[in-house]
């Protein structure tokens, strides 16, 4: 079975721009969760999408924003770039069980984003 | 208070040898999952291990167990016969339903350095 794949692998990108990263599920995964990794604040959680419908969101700005298509591919948006936003992006997928602790996340490679 | 708690940053251990990382948690919910990701410098998370809190066995997994012990709220990870390749960051991390909401929550990461 073919892992989680996330593209582009690495971008570099100049503030006030917009960026796409995209992420292609397990196969079966129904759950697409976006985390932003940086060494000063670490794993910080973005937002989940399950069937389309985004049902979990972390403490971030609006700039941040994400949408999850029919065949569970998710895509996160980030417009206005600033410094601060360069970061690891972390996609991560699973069976998305709304009430089962034990549903189990898988990531992707990730997304280095670099903002100049 | 920080849902989920490493307190070593980093440690050393021989090859060969056996290294425990640990992992305190809080949580009011009595349903909650634990899980153990490595990292290397290549920035994919991989899922190493898992415990439920009902479980009455420690998890094992190859060279991975859980050392489980609910009363305390820890949940360390033990890596026996350690290799060059357990050169990695490594992250505890712990999922609990509650309000309606899934939420996964990671801690800090241990960078575990294998000496040869």
């Amino acid at each position: 079975k073919a892992g989680v794949t996330q593209t582009p692998r690495y971008l570099i990108k100049t503030r006030g721009q917009q960026v796409t990263l995209s992420c292609s599920p397990i196969s079966g995964h129904r759950s697409v969760s976006w985390y932003q990794q940086t060494p000063g604040q670490g794993l910080q959680f973005l937002f989940e999408y399950f069937s389309e419908t985004q049902r979990n969101k972390g403490n971030f700005p609006g700039r941040f924003s994400g949408r999850q298509f029919s065949n569970s591919r998710s895509e996160m948006n980030v417009s206005t770039l600033e410094l601060g936003d360069s970061a690891l992006y972390l996609c991560a997928s699973s069976l998305g069980d709304r009430e089962g602790v034990t549903d189990t996340q898988y990531f992707g490679p990730g997304t280095r984003l670099t903002v100049l | 208070a920080q849902k989920i708690t490493q307190t070593q940053p980093g440690m050393f251990v021989q090859e060969k040898e056996a290294v425990t990382l640990d992992c305190t948690y809080d949580t009011s919910d009595p349903s909650y999952g634990l899980f153990w990701y490595k990292q290397p410098s290549s920035g994919e998370m991989i899922f190493l291990i898992y415990q439920g809190s009902y479980d009455q066995q420690n998890a094992t997994e190859g060279r991975y167990s859980l050392n489980f012990q609910k009363a305390r709220k820890s949940a360390n990870l033990v890596i026996s016969a350690s290799q060059l390749g357990d050169s990695a960051m490594y992250f505890c991390a712990m999922r609990e339903y509650s309000g309606g909401y899934q939420k996964v929550t990671f801690g800090t990461g241990t960078k575990l350095q294998v000496i040869p």
